[in-house]
């Protein structure tokens, strides 16, 4: 156990909804990152927080946003879904936003299936 | 951006044989980290290894940071090491950093 919790674990929903990502990261993490893997894209970094403040910003789209809330928690919503939005997404927390101590640990990801 | 490369993309095992796998990157970093994803999509934290060399159990990680690569080491292996293997290094912006990773050594170990 990463110590990092993500709900809900899977997600079914149709074409043009919108949908939250929850992350609550590791005790004493003040950084929070979404990444999100898809089947013909790999790994992709989303975006990233710091203690309630937007740090890095990735390929993220416009219908994508997140944001970090004063307890560490972190949401990400995606809305007008597409098919293509079909992904496992991941949430990862580190203690530090740059430097050292940016050793990062997953949760176990929200599957997200559009139909 | 830093690019990350992983070899072999591929690799199939026989239960107790040894293996080792690379991860070459494109610029110098000050640390590097290494993952595994199960077959139930978890990414599980092996190792984060700037520099020099540590062991877990069965698996080890070297990276040569002047050289710009790392090797993963997995002896015995076991069918339950069978998974995608990644390693992942930080870019670093002004005030963030971020994870770039490899396209990940997909392991199969057959019993």
């Amino acid at each position: 156990d990463s110590g990092v919790t993500q709900t809900p674990k899977h997600l079914i929903t149709a074409t043009g909804q919108r949908v939250t990502l929850r992350c609550s990261p590791r005790s004493g993490d003040l950084s929070v990152y979404w990444y999100q893997q898809s089947l013909d894209q790999g790994l992709q970094f989303l975006i990233q927080y710091y203690n309630g403040e937007e740090r890095a910003k990735g390929n993220i789209l416009e219908r994508f946003s997140a944001q970090q809330f004063p307890d560490l928690h972190s949401e990400l919503n995606l809305s007008s879904l597409e098919l293509g939005d079909s992904a496992l997404y991941f949430c990862a927390s580190s203690v530090a936003g740059t430097g050292m101590n940016t050793e990062a640990f997953f949760g176990q990801g929200t599957r997200l299936t559009v139909v | 951006g830093i690019q990350v490369e992983q070899s072999p993309p591929d690799l199939i095992l026989q239960e107790g044989a040894n293996s080792t796998l690379r991860c070459n990157f494109s610029d110098s970093v000050n640390n590097l980290q290494w993952f595994h994803q199960n077959p139930w999509g978890q990414l599980i934290n092996l190792f984060y290894i700037p520099s020099g060399t540590k062991q877990n159990g069965r698996l080890s990680a070297t990276t040569v940071a002047t050289e710009r690569y790392s090797l993963l080491y997995i002896s015995s292996s076991q069918t339950t090491d069978s998974g995608v293997y990644f390693c992942a290094v930080p870019a670093w912006e002004t005030s963030g950093s971020r994870l770039t990773f490899g396209e990940g050594t997909q392991l199969t170990v057959n019993p």
